[in-house]
């Protein structure tokens, strides 16, 4: 079975420095690997995705995440948050059975 | 498009009740799910459909009892609501690997 997990309940941060937000993972087999995004009140949201091919993963809003396999990690960053970016970020993986196993979340608090 | 629906917004039952969550999509997804948001714990999934007229349990399914009633709507049922049903349900679809959330349905029972 796979499990994820999400090291830091809360993330406080200043607005425009740079973020990271760390995901692991433990599967026996290969993964696809997303961050979803929510904000207050609202359903999730799709922030970007690794199926396959590079590692390096970019949202349009300017997250990026980097599948490490050798580390089994999925960490999301960006170089300056706003506060617009003030949500929670949840890691997920798919073994291929087209269901997802989610993390705990982060809770990310950008301040001016 | 709407997306996915889910119909009610908010619910507050008494232990023993019963009541049926509702979820519609209009996006021609073949695969539907029931999540359960907690704080702390993220989502976890209650049931899925991979196509209509298929269920298939998920991580937390005791306690609970699904419909693929057809392409477009899949429902969640409590038979007998506890306290521990407490929560947030999310209803999602996909016909790849994103899925589509609805805006969830926050469920009290006391």
């Amino acid at each position: 079975a796979q499990s994820v997990t999400q090291l830091d309940s809360q993330v406080p941060v200043f607005e425009e420095a740079p973020v990271e937000l760390r995901c692991n993972y433990s599967s026996s087999v290969s993964v696809y690997l997303f961050w979803y995004v929510q904000y207050p009140n609202q359903g999730l949201q799709l922030l970007l995705k690794y199926l396959s091919g590079s590692t390096l993963v970019e949202s349009i809003n300017g997250f990026e995440a980097e599948f490490n396999k050798s580390q089994t990690s999925f960490h999301l960053r960006k170089p300056s948050v706003h506060i617009s970016d003030t949500a929670e970020y949840f890691c997920a993986v798919d073994t291929g059975r087209r269901a997802l196993t989610f993390g705990s979340g982060t809770r990310l608090q950008v301040q001016p | 498009n709407a997306g996915v629906t889910q119909t009610p917004k908010f619910q507050v039952l008494k232990t023993g009740q019963s009541m049926t969550l509702q979820c519609a999509q209009d996006m021609n997804h073949n695969s539907m799910y029931w999540y359960r948001q907690d704080p702390g714990m993220g989502l976890r999934l209650i049931y899925y459909s991979a196509s209509e007229g298929t269920t298939d349990k998920g991580e937390v399914p005791n306690g609970y009892n699904v419909s693929r009633l057809n392409k477009r709507e899949f429902s969640l049922r409590l038979e007998s609501a506890a306290p521990s049903q407490t929560s947030v349900y999310f209803c999602a679809s996909t016909t790849g690997y994103e899925q589509y959330f609805g805006p969830g349905t926050r469920l009290t029972v006391t």
